[in-house]
């Protein structure tokens, strides 16, 4: 069964502060990671990536693929409050069946 | 150029009820996808639709079904509702399927009570 596993569930840390969020994956015929984040109902989109060892940067936001190790992590440097929201993980596979999304990240950034 | 629309946002139905839900996805994009969204379980899929054929389907039972129109906007449709049905149903549109990236609606917030 395919699995997308977010760590940790929730985070709370201070405006400024640098953060990284984990997501392993077990998928059987990979072909895509996304990353959105989810303030109130609509996730919006971050990135996608689909090779491995190239980083994508937005901004303040990073994020890189390990295809070896089955991970992918996200950056957020000089946190704002701003970012805070779910961040969430999703793994697409080869064909039509949807994305397999991990349980989130809940990010809190005080000020 | 306007986003994924959805509609009703708000839903409260009766238990035993039936349910659409409507989704018009970005012009151009043929692909529209449905999830549900509960605390417990996350995000799940529902189901995808391309040009009017459905492409896949999640492990939901059968009282989940939905359709496509030629114009590409999507309906969902919930039978024989369940307390558990209870959920945030997210619509989500891209140009090719769910590999090359979505756009999502704000979703219905349906409540079965």
């Amino acid at each position: 069964e395919d699995k997308v596993v977010q760590s940790p569930l929730s985070l709370v840390v201070h405006e400024g502060d640098t953060v990284t969020l984990n997501c392993s994956y077990e998928v059987t015929n990979f072909r895509s990671l996304l990353w959105y984040k989810q303030e109130k109902k609509a996730p919006t989109f971050l990135f996608m990536l689909t090779s491995s060892g190239i980083e994508k940067k937005s901004g303040r936001l990073s994020s890189i693929l390990d295809k070896k190790e089955l991970f992918s992590i996200l950056n957020i440097t000089a946190t704002q409050t701003g970012d805070s929201a779910v961040y969430l993980c999703a793994v697409g596979r080869g064909g039509a069946d949807g994305l397999t999304f991990g349980k989130g990240t809940h990010l809190i950034i005080q000020p | 150029k306007a986003g994924v629309t959805q509609t009703p946002r708000y839903l409260i139905k009766t238990r035993g009820q039936q349910v659409t839900l409507s989704c018009s996805p970005i012009s151009g994009h043929r692909s529209v996808s449905w999830y549900q969204q509960t605390p417990g379980q996350g995000l799940q899929f529902l189901f995808e639709y391309f040009s009017e054929t459905q492409r896949n389907k999640g492990n939901f039972p059968g009282r989940f079904s939905g359709r496509q129109f030629s114009n590409s906007r999507s309906e969902m449709n919930v039978s024989t509702l369940e307390l558990g049905d209870s959920a945030l149903y997210l619509c989500a549109s891209s140009t090719y399927g769910s590999n090359y990236g979505y756009t999502f609606g704000s979703g219905t917030r349906l409540t079965v009570v």
